[in-house]
């Protein structure tokens, strides 16, 4: 039973760029939730989504977006990359919204801004 | 419920002792209380967690303490291994979403 999965697991770009970052759930799972973790930090909340809407939202800007596909799988985009972006984001995905049915992280996608 | 301190930000034991680490949180209402253990360049861990309903809950050498009244909550670590080192972050669960402590690090020494 193949756990969460992230694609690209390591990826550069340019100041100004736009990056796009995909997030496969665990199987049986069909909420998704983003998060952000700078080097040396804790991950911070990005937004949740649940049945393709985006349910929640922590204080990121709108350069921050998302979507979920009909088979719970999820993208987060940034638009207009800044330096600050440079992170390792994660996915985590679980059976349900509420946060006691606990998350199952992924590896997460290093980006580097440059 | 963005207020999660976390201390201490770095922790040295020798193999065998125990570790604790420590977590204040500021949301009342916040009800689930996950411990993540994160290896370098690996996800994190979900190692431990307590509901609010619960004072305490131990497994294996691991144990959480919840105080809802003083608004926090403690990892303790028995008899530590060298496999133990590791960032730990706790975490405050509030309805949809975690705020993370800032971590510790957590070195045992063989």
């Amino acid at each position: 039973d193949a756990g969460v999965t992230q694609s690209p697991t390591h990826l550069i770009k340019t100041r100004g760029q736009q990056v796009t970052l995909r997030c496969s759930p665990k199987s049986g799972h069909d909420t998704v939730s983003w998060y952000q973790q700078a080097l040396g930090q804790g991950p911070q909340f990005i937004f949740q989504y649940y049945e393709e809407e985006e349910r929640q939202r922590g204080n990121f800007p709108d350069r921050f977006s998302g979507h979920q596909f009909p088979n719970y799988s999820s993208e987060l985009n940034v638009n207009a990359l800044l330096l600050g972006d440079s992170a390792l984001y994660l996915c985590a995905s679980s059976p349900g919204t509420g946060v006691s049915y606990g998350y199952t992280f992924g590896s997460g996608t290093r980006l580097t801004v440059v | 419920g963005e207020n999660v301190e976390q201390h201490p930000s770095t922790l040295s034991v020798q193999e065998g002792d125990s570790a604790v680490i420590k977590c204040t949180y500021s949301d009342s209402a916040s009800n689930y209380f996950p411990w993540y253990k994160q290896e370098l360049g690996k996800r994190p861990q979900l190692i431990i967690d307590i509901r609010s309903n619960v004072g305490e809950k131990k497994d294996q050498r691991i144990a959480v303490t919840l105080n809802k009244t003083a608004k926090h909550f403690s990892l303790h670590i028995t008899e530590t291994q060298p496999e133990d080192s590791a960032v730990y972050f706790c975490a405050e669960g509030n309805f949809n979403k975690f705020y993370f402590g800032s971590g510790t690090k957590l070195n045992v020494k063989p």
